[in-house]
This record gives C-alpha cells, sequence and structure tokens, in this order.
C-alpha cells in the first residue's frame, strides 16, 4: 500500500474508446501529479494539480482531459487516443516542499 | 532539452561491492535532488534525497552525494544487493522558486546486481 491508490492498473481501449483513469490519496497532501512513462524516455509531467487547481498543463494533447474535484482525487479522462499514448501513467502527490509519493501506475494500451 | 540527465541506461555489479549511478543537471535553480527506485509493474518509490546546502546524505547503505560546481549527483549502494535490481531515477526542483514543486526525472538507469 503506497498511499497514492490508482485504478485501473491496467487498460485495453480502442481509438474511439472513452475511458478514465483515476487516482486516489489520503496522505493529506495538497498538490497531485500526472505523469507519462514511455519506453527510453523520462517521466513527462503532464498536469499539475495544486490545491485543486491547475497550475501547469504541459501542451498535453487535449484528448487527454485531466479533473481534480477535490485534494483526494485526481482523473485522466481519455478519449479517441492513439497507439503511441500506449504507455504508464502515473499518478503522485506531494506536500508542497517534499517529495513525491506515487502511485503503481496505469498501464494503458491502444489499440 | 534534457534539465537531468543519466547517461548510463544500465549498470551490472556483482553482490557485495558497490553500486555508483550517476546523474548531471543543467539548471541552476535546481536545489533540492532526489533518488527514486522503480520496480516492474511498480510506481517509483522515493529512495533518498539532498538539499542544495549540503554535499553529503547517508541512509543506511544509501548515499548521495553532490557536486553543485559540477552540477552531478552520484548514488552509491554499499554493498550492492540482488534486491536493490530497480530502475534508478534522479529527479530534481527548484523548492525555492514558488509554490510549484514539481519534480523533473531523468530517463532512469537498470541496476542489475548480480549474485
Amino acid at each position: 500500500e503506497t498511499g497514492v491508490t490508482q485504478t485501473p492498473r491496467h487498460l485495453v481501449m480502442g481509438m474511439t474508446n472513452k475511458k478514465s483513469l483515476k487516482c486516489e490519496q489520503h496522505l493529506g497532501h495538497n498538490a497531485m501529479y500526472w505523469y507519462k512513462q514511455s519506453a527510453k524516455k523520462p517521466l513527462e509531467l503532464m498536469f499539475v494539480y495544486s490545491l485543486e487547481e491547475r497550475v501547469e498543463n504541459n501542451s498535453v494533447p487535449s484528448r487527454f482531459s485531466p479533473e481534480c474535484p477535490n485534494s483526494s482525487h485526481l482523473f485522466l479522462h481519455l478519449h479517441t487516443l492513439q497507439p503511441e499514448d500506449s504507455a504508464l501513467y502515473l499518478c503522485a502527490s506531494s506536500r508542497t516542499g517534499y517529495g513525491y509519493t506515487f502511485g503503481s501506475g496505469t498501464r494503458l494500451t491502444v489499440v | 532539452d534534457q534539465q537531468v540527465k543519466q547517461n548510463s541506461p544500465s549498470l551490472s555489479v556483482q553482490e557485495g561491492r558497490i553500486s555508483i549511478l550517476n546523474c548531471d543537471y543543467t539548471n541552476s535553480m535546481f536545489d533540492y535532488f532526489l533518488w527514486y527506485k522503480k520496480y516492474p509493474a511498480e510506481g517509483p518509490t522515493f529512495l533518498i534525497s539532498i538539499s542544495s546546502i549540503k554535499d553529503k546524505n547517508e541512509d543506511g547503505r544509501f548515499t548521495v552525494f553532490l557536486n553543485k560546481s559540477a552540477k552531478h549527483l552520484s548514488l552509491h549502494i554499499v554493498p550492492s544487493q540482488p534486491g536493490d535490481s530497480a530502475v534508478y531515477f534522479c529527479a530534481a526542483s527548484g523548492r525555492s522558486g514558488g509554490s510549484n514543486y514539481k519534480l523533473t526525472f531523468g530517463k532512469g538507469t537498470l541496476l542489475t546486481v548480480n549474485p
């Protein structure tokens, strides 16, 4: 149990599907993040939410849509993805000034 | 342009020996550095960190060294154990730069410790 829970662990979706990734933390952290990990690339920051407000969007395509309804939950809504979007999607949370706690990730495959 | 670089994609070490993982950074605003360890099918887990006001931080078998003038840090694992086999990510942030404490990660180094 890492303190940050991501569901589902694995997801296979077609290019016309709509799905959502969920992240939940009960660590009292005030910032949450979505990262993408592709093979042989650094962890790529996608979105940052601080105190439930999006403070960063790193030029992510609009087919990825984040949502942070409260400080404990973060979603990533997916629609009309491409095969190159297949990757491990990691959620993390932190208290400002400290390192992250990561979830186990969702392994996404787009077919 | 990568601001955090781990130039060795992999490293193989014999059990009991020292493992040295290296990391270079280019952004002089970074003042807080972390190492994360990642097993397959799991998220990265925090290992050890160092603030720019220090040049060394030790925690059991793990020691991180920071050379600010060279913009270089290294993680030493002594003695290495087979269970240390994992991908190690170097990360950096500019804590003093405001409320956004985002981390910038390197590509990772796969460490294999052979029995």
